[in-house]
């Protein structure tokens, strides 16, 4: 089967670190996605991870861990705009489509 | 904006009717995807087409179809409406051969209201 988990909903304050954390256990494995989607919006990649470590892209870094099927996203220097659903994503091996968690809902507070 | 476009961007029907979701896709990507999202749950795949030809099938009614046209764009065909069928459809494309990540670009969606 495949299952993707990350916690429901998160709070922090502006300018604050946040780490998202996303767990996965698919039966194929092609990479890893994080995207944000603001309500009602489109979702729009932030970061991919397909070998281990950290990838870091300004505010934003995302770590994966393979063998643990583990994944996080770190926001820094949070901003007000930051209040958006963040969205893990695995790649399928096979076909390239992507299989996401339910999202995780980050609320930034001033 | 991600170059990916969808029509109509809102659509109110009632139970029982039929309705297409229209997609083009950044230009030169020959992926599509469909994906539904209900209230306050994630992504579903639907369907994928890769330049014409279906390539993965998700957890896709039957009572929806899709296709994808010589020109790349694609079509969602959502028959025979419940009300459970309310959600945001979105369509993304991807272009195989290029890009470092092969991220999914994805258009503004549809939101369809189901009566």
């Amino acid at each position: 089967g495949q299952n993707i988990d990350q916690p429901t909903e998160m709070t922090a304050t502006e300018g604050a670190i946040v780490q998202i954390n996303c767990t996965y256990q698919t039966s194929g494995f092609n990479g890893l996605f994080w995207y944000q989607q603001h309500a009602g919006e489109a979702p729009t990649f932030l970061s991919y991870n397909v070998l281990d470590g950290l990838e870091e892209k300004g505010r934003f870094s995302s770590f994966l861990s393979r063998s643990k099927g583990y994944s996080y996203l770190l926001l820094k220097e949070l901003q007000m705009k930051d209040s958006a659903s963040y969205l893990c994503a695995v790649r399928d091996q096979d076909t390239d489509k992507l299989i996401f968690g339910t999202g995780t809902r980050l609320q930034v507070f001033p | 904006d991600s170059g990916v476009t969808q029509t109509p961007k809102h659509l109110i029907t009632a139970t029982g009717q039929r309705v297409t979701l229209r997609c083009s896709p950044r230009s030169g990507d020959l992926s599509v995807y469909w994906y539904q999202q209900s209230l306050d749950q994630g992504l579903q795949f639907l369907i994928q087409y890769y330049n014409g030809e279906e390539r993965a099938k998700g957890n896709i009614l039957e009572r929806f179809s899709a296709q994808q046209f010589p020109d790349l764009h694609s079509e969602l065909n959502l028959s025979s409406l419940e009300l459970g069928d309310s959600a945001l459809y979105f369509c993304a494309s991807s272009d195989p051969a290029g890009g470092s990540y092969n991220e999914q670009f994805f258009g503004p969606g549809t939101r369809l209201t189901v009566l």
